[in-house]
């Protein structure tokens, strides 16, 4: 079965830590995504990646295809990045198969 | 600007109606597809479109229909054979295989 599995749910954090949030999956993908829900609901994209490793700002996602485990990493982080971050995976076809989503929240 | 809109942003539907949620984009994508979000769920695919006059079924299509009419455009009707409703529906196209998909603001439909 072709599943999406994120750890962990909820993750609170002083401002200025360093985040980690997982996603491992059961099979072998074609690509990985990691996503960004803000409060109000809208979604934004912040990485797809196949292999190796994406940097954009203070984000930093990286994939091990071996191990079929993926983070997404936040430098000195801060209020604002408080969301839901979402891991979704593509199971060697164009449909999305989506994890359950990790809370960040971020307290000055 | 280019994007996806969907609109309304909330919408209420009366036991039995049908409704239909509404989105457009200016992307030029071929593929558009609508997702169905619950709480503490992962987002679910309703149906999707990889070009006009086309579409398939996803995983929780029953009650749920579909046109793709024009490439920018792809509707959703919410139809009373679906006895649960209430969530959070978002729209989402892609250009390329290649690229990532681009979502909507979302509509969050409401039972009374």
């Amino acid at each position: 079965k072709n599943e999406v599995e994120q750890s962990p749910q909820n993750l609170t954090a002083q401002e200025g830590e360093f985040i980690t949030i997982n996603c491992s999956y059961s099979v072998g993908i074609s690509a990985l995504h990691w996503l960004q829900q803000h409060p109000g609901g809208g979604i934004v994209s912040l990485f797809m990646l196949s292999s190796g490793k994406k940097k954009h700002g203070r984000l930093i996602a990286t994939i091990n295809i071996q191990e079929k485990h993926s983070s997404l990493h936040i430098t000195a982080s801060h209020p604002r990045d408080s969301a839901v971050y979402i891991c979704a995976v593509n199971f060697g076809n164009e449909k999305l198969t989506f994890g359950t989503g990790t809370r960040l929240t971020i307290i000055p | 600007d280019g994007g996806i809109t969907q609109s309304p942003k909330y919408l209420f539907r009366k036991e039995g109606q049908n409704v239909t949620l509404s989105c457009e984009q200016n992307l030029n994508h071929d593929a558009m597809y609508w997702y169905r979000q619950d709480p503490g769920q992962g987002l679910r695919l309703i149906y999707y479109s990889q070009i006009v006059n086309d579409f398939q079924k996803g995983d929780i299509a029953e009650g749920y229909s579909v046109s793709r009419e024009k490439k920018e455009s792809f509707p959703l009707t919410v139809t009373s054979a679906q006895k649960n409703p209430t969530a959070f529906y978002l729209c989402a196209s892609r250009g390329t295989v290649q690229e990532t998909q681009y979502f909507g603001p979302g509509t969050r439909l409401l039972v009374l």
